[in-house]
């Protein structure tokens, strides 16, 4: 079954601590995102990527930094520059980033909360 | 300026009525899709339809169907026969045109629906 995985589902991090978030996908797929939704609210881009080696910010990437290694995964580390980390974090893939006609699919998501 | 706009914070509909959820949206760019996601309790975010800008006909995708209404700028989600599984945060979402510009998704702040039995 092609699809994206998230892990962990649930994570608690205490304050001054970075953490990274694991997104994997198995679609083959180019682009990767990921968003941050806060509660009541829509998805804000923090970082994408289109292509191997090669990553972008998009709106609120202040304090979280990504890699793109492999074209399978996209880690997102939420570092202790980011003030106000306590969100859902999903993360997407799209076979481009070119075109406004592919659909992105997402992950499960990862609930992180700062203590 | 809000690109896009759900006005309906919630909704409630009938088990096996339909129910409009309305989405408006802004754009200077002629090339652009509409998406509408759907994002139970669990979270997941899940696609449902898409609509090309360019599109003649109105997307369906079985019991989801898209009313789009290029000169108002909107694109309503139809869903038909209302289930109880349907009950859950619905957004649209926008990608404006090709090239550099195109890699966001820019989303809407949702519409809870609930569906009665």
């Amino acid at each position: 079954d092609g699809g994206i995985t998230q892990s962990p589902k649930y994570l608690f991090r205490k304050e001054g601590q970075n953490v990274t978030l694991s997104c994997e996908q198995n679609l083959n797929h180019d682009a990767m995102y990921w968003y941050r939704q806060d509660p009541g609210q829509g998805l804000r881009l923090i970082y994408y990527s289109q292509i191997v080696n090669d990553f972008q910010k998009g709106d609120i990437a202040e304090g979280y930094s990504v890699s793109r290694e492999k074209k399978e995964s996209f880690p997102l580390t939420v570092t202790s520059a980011q003030k106000n980390p306590t969100a859902f974090y999903l993360c997407a893939s799209s076979i481009t980033a070119f075109e406004h006609s592919d659909t992105q699919y997402f992950g499960p998501g990862t609930r992180l909360t700062v203590l | 300026a809000q690109k896009i706009t759900q006005t309906q914070p919630g909704m409630f509909v009938q088990e096996k009525e339909a129910v409009t959820l309305d989405c408006t949206y802004d754009t200077s760019d002629p090339s652009y899709g509409l998406f509408w996601y759907k994002q139970p309790s669990s979270g997941e975010m899940i696609f449902l339809i898409y609509q090309g800008s360019y599109d003649q006909q109105n997307a369906t995708e079985g019991r989801y169907s898209l009313n789009f209404q290029k000169a108002r700028k909107s694109a309503n989600l139809v869903i038909s026969a209302s289930q109880l599984g349907d009950s859950a945060m619905y957004f649209c979402a926008m990608r404006e045109g090709s090239g550099d510009s195109s890699y966001k998704l820019i989303f809407g702040s949702g519409t809870r629906l609930l569906v009665r039995p």
